[in-house]
């Protein structure tokens, strides 16, 4: 069965740092993989996906997320935080494509401090 | 373009009481689905369908009920609500199949209490 597990629920970064959002999964598959944001109040938004054909993957705001399948890891990254990218967090698998049924993570709330 | 509408956007039960949460979209998408979230716990998938007339369990289907009669409508059932159903439930749909825009687009989210 698939799974997902973000390490540590909450992450707290200075503004102009490296923000860096732990993701690992277990998937008997080549997964689809993905990372959605949630800003408060708000529903969730797609910043990127994994779908094979590059395992570096740019998505919006100027984050990035690296497939690495000997880790079994899914890591988003940004290099300079900013404070607008204070919110919550969440990978997602899906074995199949189906983007209808993809499999969340706990979430990680991301702190921004000036 | 509306998206994904969700009605309520608040809604409180008491225990036992039955209803009906809405999720219309006007994308024209074949894959719908219904998440609730929970703190400490992410999205949890609750049904989802593929197309009109199909439908099926995710992981926390109990207690829940869903039908897909039309492409556009995509309603979620509490049969006799419990406590442990308060929290916030988010619908979404998406494009099927490769080479599609194969996201999730969000609804705003209810937010449900029981009693």
């Amino acid at each position: 069965a698939q799974s997902v597990t973000q390490l540590g629920s909450h992450v707290s970064v200075s503004e102009g740092a490296l923000v860096l959002l732990r993701c690992n999964y277990s998937s008997s598959v080549p997964p689809y993989l993905f990372w959605y944001v949630q800003y408060p109040n708000q529903g969730l938004q797609l910043l990127l996906k994994y779908t094979s054909a590059a395992t570096l993957v740019k998505g919006i705001n100027g984050f990035e997320a690296e497939f690495k399948k000997s880790e079994t890891s899914f890591h988003l990254t940004k290099p300079s935080a900013h404070m607008s990218d204070a919110a919550e967090y969440f990978c997602a698998v899906s074995e199949t494509g189906n983007t209808g049924k993809l499999i969340f993570g706990q979430g990680t709330t991301l702190q921004v401090k000036p | 373009n509306a998206g994904v509408t969700q009605t309520p956007k608040f809604q409180v039960l008491k225990t036992g009481q039955s209803m009906t949460l809405q999720c219309a979209q006007d994308m024209n998408h074949e894959y719908m689905s219904w998440y609730r979230q929970d703190p400490g716990m992410g999205l949890r998938l609750i049904h989802y369908s593929v197309g009109a007339g199909i439908t099926d369990q995710g992981e926390v289907p109990n207690g829940y009920n869903v039908s897909r009669s039309t492409t556009e409508d995509f309603p979620l059932r509490l049969l006799s609500a419990a406590p442990s159903q308060t929290s916030v439930y988010f619908c979404a749909s998406s494009y099927a199949g490769r080479g599609r825009d194969e996201k999730l687009f969000f609804g705003s989210g209810t937010q449900l209490s029981v009693l």
